[in-house]
């Protein structure tokens, strides 16, 4: 299958100060990638779909403006946590895609570890 | 929301047929049935998926009913390494961009 990166996997930050995670297809070009979040022992709650090229769709109850989601190319998007607090500690996930429809799955990345001391 | 239901967890004996059920009782004519797999820490695995026939791949069998309200994935012969939670979603791959929702999944525990 497909290969989807991320960096860094993990990353300590003081608070205050904003991180911006890497996710990158590496064999594909993705029109369509999705950033997650999940907390310990809870499932993976969606934040947004980005889209190559335009803004990023966030879910309800996300924060654009803390979020900020940029998809400048078909291989890279990134999501940078701004003032980062410790309530945003997570395992940030983004998932690619070539596109919607049956036969273009969902290839996910192996996460990035956010600890906001 | 998630629109499926699963067990929370489950046990399964090392090399013994794994049936993991979900129901999905609202699942709408265009909506296809997904499971994946989370290894602890790690990105979720895609594992396979089906429309209303029955599906089977190198990894698991998905058995849909039929009238499609609820399904089953099959591990024929689950390792240890099969330990994971499993995620059924259902999917409307034309609309909403094919975007996943997560529900809360089956924790599997083979055991030796």
């Amino acid at each position: 299958g497909a290969v989807v990166s991320q960096h860094p996997s993990w990353v300590i930050c003081k608070s205050g100060t904003s991180v911006k995670i890497e996710c990158r297809s590496l064999d594909f070009q993705a029109t369509t990638m999705f950033w997650y979040r999940q907390f310990p022992k809870q499932s993976l709650m969606l934040m947004a779909t980005s889209n190559e090229g335009s803004k990023a769709t966030y879910e309800q109850g996300v924060e654009k403006d803390k979020f900020l989601i940029n998809h400048a190319s078909l291989t890279l998007s990134t999501l940078t946590v701004t003032s980062a607090h410790p309530e945003d500690s997570s395992f940030y996930i983004c998932s690619a895609t070539l596109g919607a429809g049956v036969y273009n799955e969902q290839f996910f990345g192996p996460g990035t570890r956010l600890t906001v001391l | 929301d998630a629109k499926t239901t699963q067990p929370t967890s489950m046990d399964c004996a090392e090399g013994r047929a794994a049936n993991l059920p979900c129901n999905h009782s609202t699942i709408s004519g265009n909506e296809y049935v997904y499971w994946y797999r989370q290894i602890h820490s790690q990105g979720p695995q895609y594992i396979i998926h089906g429309l209303k026939n029955n599906e089977t791949n190198e990894m698991a069998s998905l058995i849909i009913t039929e009238d499609r309200k609820s399904s089953t994935l099959i591990l024929p012969h689950a390792t240890l390494r099969d330990t994971a939670v499993y995620y059924c979603i259902v999917r409307d791959v034309y609309n909403q961009g094919g975007k996943l929702i997560f529900g809360q999944g089956t924790e599997l525990s083979v055991k030796p």
